[in-house]
């Protein structure tokens, strides 16, 4: 099945920006979800379809995704954007939905 | 506005039933999910329900042991456990499926979760 690969652990000073990747097979030519999930709190959906927004999430959060690479961008990180996020895929092949193992974003 | 419930502590080779409770309109046109999450660990995507029940499908790491349903009438999410094991445990969230022109699907609202411990 699909593989999608997560950095353990990402670190960025407040006012920085954070870069949190996803790297899979060719995973440009898929399409990627990314979720925010605080400590003791379910999964918010925080990027759709690459790189689409929902409502009410800020314009700081950004997706973007080439060749074996998906990036979620986050400009002048702030404290409370201290969390876990996970990438996400539909292997359609197979109808199974796929999670990224995961990345802690520390905010120093 | 998605509300699991059913969760607990059970014996390894018991079974559990899992609930989740949402409001009509955010529900009966919806493809609905159940992912798990075990503690310090990862999302796990489990199983997915059609909007109308017809199409049901499992992660492989379920498949055979748990069946996923949906009542309509009724706006609740299920889903039988059965065979549990220890590595089972986790949290359970139910939430809703979207798509696009069916080349993509990702999940847009999640409950609180219910918690399963599989412990002797």
């Amino acid at each position: 099945s699909y593989v999608l690969t997560q950095p353990p652990s990402v670190s960025a000073a407040p006012g920085k920006t954070a870069r949190i990747t996803c790297g899979g097979d060719n995973i440009g030519s898929k399409i990627v979800h990314w979720y925010q999930q605080r400590p003791g709190q379910a999964p918010v959906l925080v990027i759709y379809y690459d790189s689409d927004r929902p409502s009410g999430i800020p314009e700081r959060f950004s997706g973007s995704n080439s060749g074996d690479t998906a990036t979620l961008t986050i400009s002048r990180v702030e404290a409370g954007d201290e969390a876990d996020y996970y990438c996400q895929v539909w292997d359609k092949s197979s109808n199974h939905w796929v999670f990224g193992g995961g990345a802690k974003l520390t905010v120093l | 506005r998605l509300v699991e419930s059913g969760g607990g502590l059970a014996q390894p080779g018991t079974s559990l039933r899992l609930s989740c409770a949402a409001s009509e309109s955010i529900f009966s046109t919806f493809g609905m999910h159940w992912v798990r999450q075990a503690p310090g660990k990862g999302l796990e995507w489990v199983a997915l329900v059609s909007f109308d029940g017809t199409y049901k499908y499992y992660g492989d790491s379920v498949r055979g042991r748990f069946t996923v349903s949906r009542d309509n009438s009724k706006n609740t999410l299920y889903l039988e456990m059965d065979s549990l094991r220890v590595d089972d445990s986790a949290v359970y969230y139910c939430a809703r499926d979207r798509r696009s022109d069916d080349s993509t699907s990702w999940f847009d609202l999640w409950g609180q979760g219910t918690l399963v411990t599989v412990s002797s």
